[in-house]
């Protein structure tokens, strides 16, 4: 199947300051990417889609001034999250959709705390 | 709740079968998922069904389909240790999200 990389896989910040996770989809051109984050023993939850070259869609309840998307090119996206709190601090998954909507790849994962 | 629901904990002994079991709720779903997260990593993409489709095999894998009852399936034959994993079922409606369940701990034992 295809590869999605995100990086960093982990990070610890202080509190106030910001953090970027890159996601990448390494062997094919991903039309949408879609940011996820994950609780312990929890399932995943939607934050936001996003398409190459325009804004991305937020999920209600999401920050779209705290979780800064960028769909720079067909094979990055990047969240930051900005003046990160310790209720940031979660497990956030990537996923990347090629042209064809029946397959979605996953990133590993990036796991966040903020001290 | 969720709209895809799966029962949360499964135990098995290593070399049985494991059957893993799913229900979902939009009729609209052309495809649904298997999806396997192992402890820390992101999720598998272990193979998928479309809706006009009862049965899918690939290897020790199975996907049974019930589109009359909604219910999903994943069958692991000759389950090993390395299955030990969580599960995830999810569905894609017509709205073009993929819609998960709440995973399945799958414990293989020894």
């Amino acid at each position: 199947g295809a590869v999605v990389s995100q990086h960093p896989s982990r990070v610890i910040c202080k509190s106030g300051t910001s953090v970027k996770i890159e996601c990448r989809s390494l062997d094919f051109q991903a039309t949408t990417m879609f940011w996820y984050r994950q609780f312990p023993k929890q399932s995943l939850m939607l934050m936001a889609t996003s398409n190459e070259g325009s804004k991305a869609t937020y999920e209600q309840g999401v920050e779209k001034d705290k979780f800064l998307i960028n769909h720079a090119s067909l094979t990055l996206s990047t969240l930051t999250v900005t003046s990160a709190h310790p209720e940031d601090s979660s497990f956030y998954i990537c996923s990347a959709r090629g042209l064809g909507p029946y397959e979605q790849y996953f990133g590993p994962g990036t796991r966040l705390t903020v001290t | 709740g969720e709209d895809v629901e799966q029962s949360l904990f499964l135990s098995v002994r290593e070399g049985d079968s494991s059957v893993i079991n799913c229900t979902y709720t939009d009729s609209s779903s052309t495809y649904l998922y298997w999806y396997k997260q192992e402890p820390g990593a992101g999720l598998q993409l272990l193979t998928y069904i479309f809706s006009n489709m009862d049965m899918k095999q690939d290897q020790r894998l199975t996907v049974l389909l019930n589109k009359k009852d909604k219910h999903l399936s994943l069958r692991i034959a000759d389950t090993q240790t390395g299955d030990s994993a969580i599960y995830f079922c999810a569905e894609l409606p017509a709205g073009n999200m993929l819609t998960f369940g709440g995973g399945t701990r799958l414990m293989v034992k020894p």
